[in-house]
């Protein structure tokens, strides 16, 4: 079957600093992967949808600027959370599809459990 | 705007069968998914309807009415391991998915 993975599963980090979450699809090529947040006890969060070689699609009220999203191959995506603050203390999880349009199942990631001091 | 409606919680007997609920007003349909989230772990797929009717899949199956913005994950011979959460989503016209709250699932001796 299709696997996602994310690296790191879990980090702490100091206030100020930059965070890079990467996510991998190790079996099949991910013409688009999308990167979520979710806050405990509540649902998944799409915060932008990346295709490869070109840039991120964010959802409406996330930060661009401080969520980088690079797609750079049609296996890798990496979110880089800028200048991170406690209230970006979250559970992402990045998921992959083949497709950009039509049902395209995705696959989920393990997630990455960031906690921010 | 766009909506998903499921209950927050429910309980239910090892061994007993519990059906979860989901409605839903979006923009287009493209087919609904069930996924099951355990705490501190990512979705995993369990179902995709598009057509109504009910899709079975060993103890699981799924129900959709797409004339009543509707349908129900049922589970059957409930075991301990089933306590997680179920998150109903749809696929609106843009190939997008719109996620529920999630219905977290309490398995009782």
């Amino acid at each position: 079957g299709a696997v996602v993975s994310q690296h790191p599963s879990w980090v702490i980090c100091k206030s100020g600093t930059s965070v890079k979450i990467e996510c991998r699809s190790l079996d099949f090529q991910a013409t688009t992967m999308f990167w979520y947040r979710q806050f405990p006890k509540q649902s998944l969060m799409l915060m932008a949808t990346s295709n490869e070689g070109s840039k991120a699609t964010y959802e409406q009220g996330v930060e661009k600027d401080k969520f980088l999203i690079n797609h750079a191959s049609l296996t890798l995506s990496t979110l880089t959370v800028t200048s991170a603050h406690p209230e970006d203390s979250s559970f992402y999880i990045c998921s992959a599809s083949t497709g950009t349009t039509s049902y395209n199942e995705q696959f989920f990631g393990p997630g990455t459990r960031l906690t921010v001091l | 705007g766009q909506n998903i409606d499921q209950p927050t919680e429910m309980t239910a007997t090892e061994g007993a069968i519990v059906q979860i609920n989901c409605t839903y007003q979006t923009s287009g349909f493209n087919g609904l998914f069930w996924y099951q989230q355990h705490a501190g772990e990512a979705p995993t797929f369990l179902s995709y309807n598009v057509l109504d009717g009910l899709e079975e899949k060993g103890r699981f199956s799924s129900f959709l009415s797409r004339s009543k913005g509707y349908s129900y994950l049922l589970l059957k011979e409930l075991q301990m391991k089933d306590s997680a959460s179920y998150l109903c989503a749809v696929m609106d016209s843009n190939y997008q998915l719109i996620w529920g709250a999630g219905t977290k699932l309490i398995i009782k001796p």
